[in-house]
């Protein structure tokens, strides 16, 4: 049972441009929410994370937007670069250390 | 900075036989997991150790089994490796709530 839905599955964008990815959860039970970024023979690593107490966390050019009613969340990256090429997941975490992954999105930023 | 090792980046492997993946974390992490990715399906939890000598069932177990002597290592051990079985496997660590990741083994069963 997929507990954390995410869209789209593929995204191209120009550089310059903004790039939006979207999940979605079920279980409210959820109390923090990472994205992780894995480029091409790598692992994925920690990209940005919030919690369902606050509605927006920026780090540079990644923002992550929360809506705690709605159930989603969604990454913002601005002036995406050639760079951010990459696949990104979010996820959702519970206690004790139980981390839902989504299905991903492979992003492609094209100068 | 965490590392997390993984004995190969790349293994070809026959149906049948017995393989051991291999992974190595240098932080004193409690915690360490195995996951496989495959396209479209994201990442799936096979087993998780909280401690050593303790191991406990993911999402997707069946065909797979785990060992973890020492706190730093974690196997993974496919019994009779199947051709459902060809897929990236990704180990991790982490200490509260986040994961640290390995490079990861693609691992194909002819």
């Amino acid at each position: 049972q997929q507990q954390v839905k995410q869209s789209p599955q593929s995204l191209i964008v120009q550089k310059g441009g903004i790039s939006i990815i979207n999940c979605a959860y079920e279980n409210t039970a959820f109390d923090y929410f990472p994205w992780y970024q894995q480029f091409p023979g790598k692992g994925p690593a920690l990209l940005i994370a919030i919690r369902p107490d606050v509605s927006e966390k920026k780090e540079g050019r990644f923002t992550i937007s929360f809506n705690k009613s709605a159930k989603q969340f969604s990454l913002h990256i601005m002036d995406s670069q050639p760079g951010d090429s990459a696949t990104y997941f979010c996820a959702a975490s519970k206690p004790p250390d139980k981390l839902i992954f989504g299905t991903g999105t492979r992003l492609q930023v094209f100068p | 900075d965490v590392k997390v090792t993984q004995s190969s980046r790349y293994l070809v492997k026959r149906t049948g036989e017995k393989v051991f993946l291999e992974c190595v974390q240098d932080m004193d992490h409690e915690n360490m997991f195995w996951y496989r990715q495959d396209p479209g399906l994201g990442l799936r939890l096979i087993y998780f150790s909280y401690d050593v000598k303790m191991k406990e069932k993911g999402d997707i177990p069946e065909g797979y089994s785990v060992s973890r002597e020492k706190k730093e290592r974690f196997s993974l051990i496919l019994e009779s490796a199947s051709t459902n079985q060809t897929s990236m496997y990704l180990c991790a660590s982490s200490s509260v709530r986040g994961r640290y990741f390995g490079p990861g083994t693609r691992l194909t069963v002819t």
